[in-house]
């Protein structure tokens, strides 16, 4: 089954920083690849996926990963954070012939006003 | 766009009750739900699988005896935890797919806490 690891637990930045969260994932056949962001007692949501085609994805908020296959990584940029965007962020993975999705351990984002 | 139902929001049960969450597709027809449990701090842990009309696949360390799942239709799954213990005291959400071509997306309810005292 896949797997997904997201190296950094928790990051501080001050607003106007440029974000980058890290996300591997471990399978080996075709995947689908999701960033959600999980706001302070709120639901998941959906901030950009990825299932083909250009490996730069552009998402909501600013927000865009990269999909690049060899290192089996899909990394969260933002080129300038913002204070709203303290939140909780989960990178998550789907086989691409399987329904269930694997979500990696989060990554808690603090902006600094 | 797709919007998912999760009832109740929180709900506090007594040990060795049991405690039924919903969690409905509002307006599309979900061939498949998802159940994960996310303990705080921690990411979601998928428990279970659903597919309409059919039996739910547990993932392994799940007891299915104690997490019934149940998705009689395309809108409705329903997870009910059987006699609770405060160590199933977490945070349950559900997600369902539309799978519509090409299009398809994983969309979550909002959740649920059950605190068992």
């Amino acid at each position: 089954a896949q797997s997904v690891s997201q190296h950094n637990h928790h990051v501080i930045l001050s607003e106007a920083a440029s974000l980058e969260l890290g996300c591997n994932y471990s399978y080996g056949g075709t995947v689908n690849l999701f960033w959600y962001v999980q706001y302070p007692g709120q639901h998941l949501q959906l901030l950009l996926k990825y299932f083909s085609g250009d490996p730069l994805v552009k998402g909501i908020k600013g927000f865009e990963a990269e999909f690049i296959k060899s290192k089996f990584s899909f990394n969260l940029r933002k080129p300038s954070v913002q204070w709203s965007d303290t939140a909780e962020y989960f990178c998550a993975v789907t086989d691409y012939n399987n329904n269930d999705m694997r979500f990696g351990a989060g990554t808690r984002l603090t902006v600094k006003p | 766009g797709a919007v998912v139902s999760q009832h109740p929001s929180w709900v506090i049960c007594k040990s060795g009750t049991s405690v039924k969450i919903e969690c409905r597709s509002l307006d599309f027809q979900a061939t498949t739900m998802f159940w994960y449990r996310q303990f705080p701090k921690q990411s979601l842990m998928l428990m279970a699988t659903s597919n309409e009309g059919s039996k739910a696949t547990y993932e392994q360390g799940v007891e299915k005896d104690k997490f019934l799942i149940n998705h009689a239709s395309l809108t409705l799954s329903t997870l009910t935890v059987t006699s609770a213990h405060p160590e199933d005291s977490s945070f349950y959400i559900c997600s369902a797919t539309d799978w519509t071509g090409l299009n398809y997306g994983y969309t979550f309810g909002s959740g649920t806490r059950l605190t068992v005292v």
